[in-house]
This record gives structure tokens, sequence and C-alpha cells, in this order.
């Protein structure tokens, strides 16, 4: 079945400590995008990328960082700048930069502990 | 600024009767939008879409209405049923220099009350 995969779904970082959480996707889809969600709160765009080897800053992008080597893959990595990264992370795919086809994952909970 | 935004952060109904969820966006160049259902600790699930070019549209139980007039949303459900119970959220395409994202909204609860 064609989806969207995110690993792991729970993870735990010690403060100073740089993490990566990873986005698959096997639906062709060109455009990738992760967002960030706190509890009772909504989803805040991250980065986003329409095309391989392109990306964007998204509105809160301080103390995260991309890739997009790979048109199914666009790994989130959050830095030791990112003050406060515990929030559960939702990363997305459609299948045009305009927005067609917008399919979720199921999320990655990252605690600092 | 960039925000897409909703009048009531929860609201109670009763099993059976509709619900209406109301959503303001800011961007009128906004040609796409999606209501979205969440569940506690998964992600958005995709309910129904609509594009600028219409000002309504039905799917299975639930009906999304846009005014561009006044930029406004909502997202009806008939027949509100307790699975229905989640966090509902709006989201529109915002277009900005050929750049294409999603803006969400901050979300409605609905609980449904059996």
């Amino acid at each position: 079945d064609g989806g969207i995969t995110q690993s792991p779904k729970y993870l735990f970082r010690k403060e100073g400590q740089n993490v990566t959480l990873s986005c698959e996707q096997n639906l062709n889809h060109d455009a990738m995008y992760w967002y960030r969600q706190d509890p009772g709160q909504g989803l805040r765009l991250i980065y986003y990328s329409q095309i391989v080897n392109d990306f964007q800053k998204g509105d809160i992008a301080e103390g995260y960082s991309v890739s997009r080597e790979k048109k199914e893959s666009f790994p989130l990595t959050v830095t030791s700048a990112q003050k406060n990264p515990t929030a559960f992370y939702l990363c997305a795919s459609s299948i045009t930069s305009q927005g067609d086809g917008y399919t979720f994952g199921s999320g990655t909970r990252l605690t600092v502990v | 600024g960039e925000s897409v935004g909703l009048h009531l952060p929860t609201l109670s109904v009763q099993e059976g009767d509709n619900s209406i969820i109301n959503c303001a966006y800011s961007n009128s160049a906004s040609d796409y939008f999606i209501w979205y259902k969440q569940e506690s600790g998964k992600g958005p699930q995709f309910i129904i879409d609509i594009r600028s070019n219409m000002d309504k549209r039905q799917g299975q139980r639930v009906t999304v209405l846009l005014n561009k007039t006044v930029k406004h949303l909502s997202l009806q459900i008939a027949a509100t049923q307790p699975g229905d119970s989640a966090v509902y959220f709006c989201a529109e395409n915002w277009s900005e220099d050929s750049s294409y994202k999603l803006i969400f909204g901050s979300g409605t609860r609905l609980l449904v009350r059996p």
C-alpha cells in the first residue's frame, strides 16, 4: 500500500543532542512538508520541499534542518539550537507543489529528557 | 500575517444533531482549502476539500461552504456521531512567490454527547 511513514513513533532526546526524524513516502509525491504541533494547538510549518534538492523555510524553521536528496525521503533534524523541541512532529506530502492530494504521516512524538 | 483562525475552540453537540465548525482565512489569493480531522496522538485525516471556484461541496455526511467575499469557510457534519469527536482543522493553500504551502488554523474540538 502506498503511504507516508514516519519513524520512530516516540523519540527521547537529551538536552544538547541533535536528533533526526525520518519521513519516507512511496506515493511518488513531488512535495513534502514538516509540521510541529504543540498540545492543544494547530500545526505550524517548519520546512517544506517542492522538489528534490530544494527546500524552503516555513514559519518556525529556527533550530531545525532538512535535506531532500531523494524524492521519497525528507528527514528533519532537530538541533541543539531548538530550545523547546518537545512536541508532536508531522510529516506530509502532496502530489504537486500546489497541494494536491495532501497526505499526512502518523507523527513522531519527541520528548527532551 | 499568515493565519487561518477558528471562531470556536470547543463545540459540544448532541448525538444526531448537525454540527457546524467555522473558520476564517486571511489570504484572499488562497485557492484551495481542506478540512482535517485529528484524533488524539494521530496525524490529521483528510475530510473534504474545496477549490476557490466553488462555494459548496458535499461529501458523505459532510458539506464544506466557502464564502470568498468574507474569507470564511465552514464544515457541516450531518447527524453527528460519537466517532466524530475529534479536533477539526481548516487549512488554506497559501500561495506566495509561486510557492505553495498549507497553513493550518488552531483547531476546534468537537465533543459529541450521547
